[in-house]
């Protein structure tokens, strides 16, 4: 079993939904990253968590420790946020990023 | 404040030979750590290193793969006598030296690695 599990793995919308991805995480960790990939491109750091909840624009970002699950909405969401959007996490007892598997999420116009 | 910065960003290597992807960290931060992303995989850590020390390579193959970051200059991860399995895309990214366990994520745009 992986340590971070996401889902869905794969997640098509239609222009202006409400979309939610799911983290699920097994270990201890320090902080959780929500990151975000185009095609070809390079990777993005969206939040970091540790606790709570966090806003950015339409994006926003919600941490459950007791529960070790996260998530990351989009609200309104556009064909420009056709992305991969992983999760990660940084271990409790080391600096390195453990990833999730990706979300692959197309916005359909 | 230039972001970390990877290059090349393409490489193309026949069979056989040498592979080096080098990557400039953030300004001010002495941590680099290494990332590859296998085609249709999820990223997978390959080594931590501050400045002139390896802290963690567990995730580094235990042949042909090396890392280093010198006093000066870029960090260099280098790939000897590549193969076909090699080509993937490798992110580099980069913290500051204090609280270095809870910063922000700063990757670099990639170098993708082809392997003919």
């Amino acid at each position: 079993k992986n340590e971070v599990e996401q889902s869905p793995q794969n997640l098509t919308a239609q222009e202006g939904e409400f979309i939610t991805i799911n983290c699920s995480y097994s270990v201890g960790i320090s902080a959780l990253h929500w990151l975000q990939q185009h095609p070809g491109g390079g990777i993005v750091s969206l939040f970091m968590l540790s606790s709570g909840k966090k806003k950015h624009g339409r994006l926003i970002a919600t941490i459950n420790i007791q529960e070790k699950h996260s998530s990351l909405h989009i609200t309104a969401s556009h064909p420009r946020d056709s992305a991969v959007y992983i999760c990660a996490v940084r271990t409790k007892y080391g600096n390195k990023l453990v990833f999730g598997a990706g979300t692959i999420l197309r916005v359909k116009s | 404040n230039a972001g970390v910065m990877q290059n090349p960003r393409h490489l193309v290597r026949r069979r056989g030979q040498e592979a080096r992807l080098r990557c400039s960290p953030m300004k001010g931060h002495s941590h680099v750590y290494w990332y590859r992303q296998l085609p249709e995989e999820g990223l997978k850590f390959m080594v931590y290193l501050q400045k002139e020390n390896i802290i963690d390579e567990s995730g580094m193959p235990k042949e042909r793969f090396s890392a280093e970051f010198p006093k000066e200059g870029p960090s260099i991860l280098r790939i000897q006598q590549v193969v076909r399995g090699d080509s993937a895309a490798y992110f580099c990214a980069s913290s500051p030296p204090i609280g270095a366990m809870n910063t922000e994520a700063f990757f670099g745009q990639g170098t993708r690695l082809t392997v003919v």
